[in-house]
């Protein structure tokens, strides 16, 4: 069975500091895997994923991810981090036939 | 594209009411929607996956008799809450897999409805 685990429920870094939230999973089959944001009383918005081809993965706001499959991660990096970073985001797991699963989510402070 | 609006965003109601919330695919057709709770601070439990025409399927634990799911069109699914309790309260965010995109299981969100049971 597919599943996540995102290590760290909550990470603080300085504005303008590198931002990483790290993310593992576990697949019998190669996974699509998702990194979603959330801000407060707010639905899920997509940040990037992974599905074939490039390893390292190019999201919106400035985030990556790289998919590495020998340690089985997908962190999620952005060089300089805003105020407005500051959210929850989620890792997720899906492969053929399955449905999505969520880590326990990372809520990200960002002090000025 | 890919745009799915839930309705409404919060309510509130007495405890023992029953509430109904919608999911609706804007610019596409849904044949599979999902319904999920996220409690405070936690992250997303998926309660049922919705199929469009058939009976949903209910994650082990989740009530199908309180947590009533249709899915009578390719744009519309609706969650209803029947005899709501204050436990009940919770965000409640669905999503949808758009069948035309891409087949890599990619859901897309709504923005999810808040309810408190009083």
């Amino acid at each position: 069975a597919q599943s996540v685990t995102q290590l760290g429920s909550h990470v603080s870094v300085s504005e303008g500091a590198l931002v990483l939230l790290r993310c593992n999973y576990s697949s019998s089959v190669p996974p699509y895997l998702f990194w979603y944001v959330q801000y407060p009383n707010q639905g899920l918005q997509l940040l990037l994923k992974y599905t074939t081809g490039a390893t390292l993965v190019k999201g919106i706001n400035g985030f990556e991810a790289e998919f590495k499959k020998s340690e089985t991660s997908f962190h999620l990096t952005k060089p300089s981090a805003h105020m407005s970073d500051a959210a929850e985001y989620f890792c997720a797991v899906s492969d053929p036939g399955n449905d999505m699963r969520f880590g326990a989510g990372t809520r990200l402070t960002v002090k000025p | 594209g890919a745009v799915v609006s839930q309705h409404p965003s919060w309510v509130i109601c007495k405890s023992g009411t029953s509430v109904k919330i919608e999911c609706r695919s804007l610019d596409f057709q849904a044949t599979t929607m999902f319904w999920y709770r996220q409690f405070p601070k936690q992250s997303l439990m998926l309660m049922a996956t919705s199929n469009e025409g058939s009976k949903a399927t209910y994650e082990q634990g989740v009530e199908k008799d309180k947590f009533l799911i249709n899915h009578a069109s390719l744009t519309l699914s609706t969650l209803t809450v029947t005899s709501a309790h204050p436990e009940d309260s919770s965000f409640y965010i669905c999503s949808a897999r758009d069948p035309g995109g891409s087949s890599y299981n990619e859901q897309f969100f709504g923005p999810g409805t808040r309810l408190t049971v009083l």
